[in-house]
């Protein structure tokens, strides 16, 4: 495909579970971001990645979150123990040409 | 580090009034500048860009210049339309080191007919 993919669309979760995330950016795009979207509220950087590796991580809340990248293609984020204040629309984001592409996001509730 | 400001929402107005979204910046070198949109329902979008001082971006009628002096890069419309209610957010990448994207808090924009 074209553009930034993200799956699944929709996780609802019971609180405790772990969740993983994909993200698939645009091929050839070697920066790769995570982003955190609660209702109602701006964008929270979370991780950055170049590459395979993640030299800003800065953003992430908790060491309940952790993020990888297979070389310059596939992303998961991946939250473990899952806490109701986790429930947001998580966004990854793409670069080239300076620009940032962004995904559909997935949607996650912890019930 | 980089940091963008822009004026909180939500903003009211009426179709055909005059919209500006104020946004300023602090960046280190010579950041790009974008202004995305979030529209009901949908993901981020790319609405306009400028990539250096004194440059314009425009599209679907909305209009932003990078102001280096004031570093500033406010949006503009001339006449806003139902269609446009949406969040809007201003951004800057700076071109130092990794491109790294710095979003504002967003703005919500209603427009009522």
């Amino acid at each position: 495909g074209a553009g930034v993919s993200q799956s699944p669309s929709n996780k609802v979760t019971e609180k405790g579970k772990d969740v993983e995330l994909r993200c698939d950016p645009i091929s050839g795009h070697t920066a790769l971001y995570w982003y955190r979207q609660r209702l109602g509220q701006g964008l929270e950087f979370l991780i950055y990645f170049q590459g395979n590796s993640a030299p800003d991580k800065s953003g992430l809340p908790s060491d309940r979150f952790s993020a990888e990248r297979t070389g310059e293609s596939v992303s998961t984020l991946t939250i473990q123990r899952t806490q109701q204040e986790d429930s947001a629309v998580y966004l990854c984001a793409s670069t080239g040409y300076n620009e940032q592409f962004f995904g559909p996001g997935t949607r996650l509730t912890v019930l | 580090g980089d940091s963008v400001t822009q004026m909180e929402g939500p903003v009211t107005l009426s179709e055909e009034a005059f919209l500006t979204i104020n946004c300023t910046y602090t960046a280190t070198g010579y950041p790009s500048l974008f202004w995305y949109v979030q529209y009901p329902g949908e993901g981020l979008q790319l609405l306009l860009k400028a990539t250096k001082a004194d440059d314009k971006g425009s599209n679907k009628g909305f209009e932003a210049t990078y102001r280096k002096e004031t570093t500033s890069f406010h949006l503009e419309k001339g006449s806003v339309q139902v269609s446009d209610s949406a969040v809007y957010f201003c951004a800057l990448s700076n071109s130092g080191g990794y491109q790294k994207v710095t979003f504002g808090t967003g703005t919500k924009l209603q427009v009522i007919p």
